[in-house]
This record gives C-alpha cells, sequence and structure tokens, in this order.
C-alpha cells in the first residue's frame, strides 16, 4: 500500500491566515491525490481532486498544488467555518489510502 | 443532487456478520460512469477503504479485509450492500458509503458520501 503522511497532525491558526497543510506519498502517484474536509460528525467532502482541481461550490480561498510525491494544501485566508480536519487521498493503486488527517484549530 | 444513505444494525455482536445497505438517489448505480464504495473511520481515528462495487458487479476489495467482506448490488432498489464477516471489536467504526469516481485501475476521489452509520461491535 502508498502511505500518505501528512503534516502537521494539528495547526492552530487564526480567522485571517493563510494555513498550509503537506502531504507526502511514500512513491510517486503523478497527480492523483485528492483532498478532503471533515468537520465533527459529518462526512468528508471532496475539496479537491487530481491535486489542483477545485471541485464546484468549493470556495477559491482553497487551492492544492504538487506531483509526484509532494502536495501541499493551501487556505489563503482562513475562515470560521474552515476549522475542520482535513485528509489527502492518493488514487493509484488498490486500495486507496488516505492521509492521517490534519486538525485545523482555532488559535 | 446524489444523496446517499446508510442503513443497518447499530450493534453487532461478535464474531458475527456487520451488514449494511446504501440506498442511492440523483444517480443510478446501473450507469457506465462511476463506481460505489464503503468506507470506515474508528472513532477519533482516519479514513480506510473497504471495497467497492461496478454496476458490472465487477468489485475491488482492500486486501486487509481478506475474504471477510462482500460487496454486492441491488439495481432494482438502487443500493449496494455490505458484508462483513467473524467481526470483532476493531471493526467497530462509522461506516460510510460514497460514490468513487475512480476507473478500472484506481479508485477515488469519493465525491459524494453518506452521512455515515456507526455500527459498535460488542457483547
Amino acid at each position: 500500500d502508498i502511505q500518505m503522511t501528512q503534516s502537521p497532525s494539528s495547526v492552530s491558526a487564526s480567522v485571517g491566515d493563510r494555513v498550509t497543510i503537506t502531504c507526502r506519498a511514500s512513491q510517486g502517484i503523478n497527480t492523483w491525490l485528492a483532498w478532503y474536509q471533515q468537520k465533527p460528525g459529518k462526512a468528508p467532502k471532496l475539496l479537491i481532486s487530481t491535486a489542483s482541481s477545485l471541485q464546484s461550490g468549493v470556495p477559491s480561498r482553497f487551492s492544492g498544488s504538487g506531483s509526484g510525491t509532494d502536495f501541499t494544501l493551501t487556505i489563503s485566508s482562513l475562515q470560521p467555518e474552515d476549522f475542520a480536519t482535513y485528509y489527502c487521498q492518493e488514487s493509484t493503486t488498490f486500495p486507496p489510502t488516505f492521509g492521517q488527517g490534519t486538525t485545523v484549530e482555532i488559535k | 443532487q446524489v444523496q446517499l444513505q446508510e442503513s443497518g444494525p447499530g450493534l453487532v455482536k461478535p464474531s458475527q456478520t456487520l451488514s449494511l445497505t446504501c440506498a442511492v438517489a440523483g444517480d443510478s448505480i446501473s450507469s457506465y460512469s462511476y463506481y460505489w464504495s464503503w468506507i470506515r473511520q474508528p472513532a477519533g481515528k482516519g479514513l480506510e477503504w473497504i471495497g467497492r462495487i461496478y454496476t458490472t458487479g465487477r468489485t475491488n476489495y482492500n486486501p486487509s479485509f481478506k475474504s471477510r467482506v462482500t460487496i454486492s448490488a441491488d439495481t432494482s432498489k438502487n443500493q449496494f450492500s455490505l458484508k462483513l464477516i467473524s467481526v470483532t471489536a476493531a471493526d467497530t467504526a462509522v461506516y460510510f458509503c460514497a460514490r468513487d469516481r475512480g476507473d478500472d485501475d484506481s479508485s477515488g476521489p469519493f465525491d459524494y458520501w453518506g452521512q455515515g452509520t456507526l455500527v459498535t461491535v460488542s457483547s
């Protein structure tokens, strides 16, 4: 299985801050990477696919970049509704695997 | 709008079989456009893909579940199901169904999810 490692595990930030989350794959995955947002008690929500394609309806303050093994999710100006846990997920092999999650907390 | 809804027992005894169903609205599981996956999340932990099914009946499973898992579909009811046998406490988790935008060789991303259902394995 491909191992997906996110960093940091948690980050404390304030409204308006720029937040960057990193995801590293244990082997190259081209751009077959998705990012999800999950709030407590809710299902994950797909934010970005193929590393940088923003899903319809997702605010433009979210952006993704990277290819190969190193990827980033950036929130350009953190909003109150963005406090959540974020997961990356690769989709190159079976089984698809997720990162362990990064929790964005209120500072 | 695509909607998925999981249903099934919330409590299963150890060694017994976990059975869940996912009803799909707003899309047809008989279409050739998507796969349909099951994913689980133990409390406070990350996400684990269990397996998926395609309209042809083709399935893919996570090897970590070995031969314990079966995913099937009922196209007449537009729903698909998960069976996990010989459960233990380690199978206690929230189980999600999701629409899978993958292809024959890969799974994901998952663009629509059910709200999840908690299954507790306990005597």
